[in-house]
């Protein structure tokens, strides 16, 4: 099994619209939880940190759940420069795995 | 402002030739990290360091080396050794202060012919 899994995509949706990424990890002993965004091209950035069972950033929200060892992304009125590749590396003490990302773009 | 830079953005070499890829960061992190990624996949971890004149082998170090003579520059060569070194070249750090959360660089696009 893979450390990481993530549905490649792409997700092809509406402005507007809510969308759902789900990524599930391997390892039960990782202790941190980040989600990424990657444009093209482009070095990742972080989109946010999720501890303990979530987190909320204005449209984004992200929950962790350490029993079924996934974490989710819920992204709310998808705008147009939410297109991109968002990546979640589970990690232990300083070291993160990243899979290959899902695919995100929004039309108008 | 506070960030990591690497240089240059894109590098190109010919099949034999060692290449050093720079990277520099003014964010105070111990640690920090080079990653490749191919195209379409994921990215890989080649070297990480955690503090200074320390080093820790990644998932893909073969035929790459490093060094950390300083806590703000971990600069990566690509050796002649390395069978495949066309790739994006990424450098991350990280702070304990701050749940190791990585911060990258932008990049340096290495092409070897």
């Amino acid at each position: 099994r893979k450390e990481v899994e993530q549905d490649p995509g792409p997700f092809n949706v509406p402005e507007g619209a809510t969308v759902a990424f789900n990524c599930t990890y391997s390892n039960s002993a990782s202790q941190s939880f980040f989600w990424y965004r990657q444009d093209c091209r482009k070095e990742p950035k972080l989109l946010m940190s999720v501890y303990s069972s979530g987190n909320e950033d204005g449209r984004f929200t992200a929950q962790l759940n350490r029993a079924s060892q996934y974490i989710s992304l819920l992204i709310r009125d998808s705008k147009l420069s939410d297109s991109a590749t968002y990546l979640c590396p589970p990690g232990g003490y300083n070291k993160l795995i990243f899979g290959a990302g899902t695919r995100l773009a929004v039309h108008p | 402002d506070g960030g990591i830079t690497q240089s240059p953005k894109y590098l190109f070499r010919k099949e034999g030739q060692n290449v050093t890829l720079s990277c520099e960061q003014n964010l105070n992190h111990d640690a920090m990290y080079w990653y490749r990624q191919d195209p379409g996949q994921g990215l890989r971890l080649i070297y990480y360091s955690q503090i200074v004149n320390d080093f820790q082998k990644g998932d893909i170090a073969e035929g790459y080396s490093v060094s950390r003579e300083k806590k703000e520059s971990f600069p990566l060569t690509v050796t002649s050794a390395q069978k495949n070194p066309t790739a994006f070249y990424l450098c991350a750090s990280s702070s304990e202060h701050y749940f190791y959360e990585q911060y990258f660089g932008p990049g340096t696009r290495l092409t070897v012919t």
